[in-house]
């Protein structure tokens, strides 16, 4: 089975400063993982995805993330933080391929504030 | 263009009455989700479909009812047995186990509040 937790339920940056959102995943297989961002009122949208290639990763709207199987963590950063960062954001799990199972497993997220 | 839609985005209904959430998608996705997100929770999984037909139970499945009769479409169905219904609903859809890319896609979502 496989768990996610996000460290922080609430994060608050300055504009144009570093953003650090962790996730930090359990699984008995090897994993693939997701970041997803949710505005106010909206479903989810994929920000980017690790699939067992590259180990660093880069999404949308200029977001990265890194796996480091050592720590088993998937932390989401952006180098410079801009007003409509602000949102909640979802890491999920999922066993990879040849597993068996597709479904994910979310962490119960992390709301960024961008202060100006 | 391809996607999720959700109908209607706000819906509003009595206590003691069952209520029918729409879920379509154009993406030729096998696999179609249903999650209930409250403020704190992140998502909960409901019910969850792989194939037309086929529908299985997930982590809190009571009080809700759907179907699979067309590959396109996954109506969740909010029972008067569903103790606290309030919420926001998502439906999601991936290729499932005939793919071999394992995200999911969300649709907008709909806001249910029982009174």
């Amino acid at each position: 089975a496989q768990s996610v937790t996000q460290l922080g339920s609430h994060v608050s940056v300055s504009e144009g400063a570093l953003v650090l959102l962790r996730c930090n995943y359990s699984s008995s297989v090897p994993p693939y993982l997701f970041w997803y961002v949710q505005y106010p009122n909206q479903g989810l949208q994929l920000l980017l995805k690790y699939t067992s290639a590259a180990t660093l990763v880069k999404g949308i709207n200029g977001f990265e993330a890194e796996f480091k199987k050592s720590e088993t963590s998937f932390h989401l950063t952006k180098p410079s933080a801009h007003m409509s960062d602000a949102a909640e954001y979802f890491c999920a799990v999922t066993a990879g391929r040849g597993a068996g199972s597709y479904q994910l497993t979310f962490g119960k997220g992390t709301k960024l504030s961008v202060i100006p | 263009d391809g996607g999720i839609t959700q109908s209607p985005k706000y819906l509003f209904r009595k206590e003691g009455q069952n209520v029918t959430l729409s879920c379509e998608q154009n993406l030729n996705h096998d696999a179609m989700y249903w999650y209930r997100q409250d403020p704190g929770q992140g998502l909960r999984l409901i019910y969850y479909s792989q194939i037309v037909n086929d529908f299985q139970k997930g982590d809190i499945a009571e009080g809700y009812s759907v179907s699979r009769e067309k590959k396109e479409s996954f109506p969740l169905t909010v029972t008067s047995a569903q103790k606290n219904p309030t919420a926001f609903y998502l439906c999601a859809s991936s290729m499932g186990p005939t793919g071999l890319a394992y995200e999911q896609y969300f649709g907008p979502g709909t806001r249910l509040t029982v009174t």
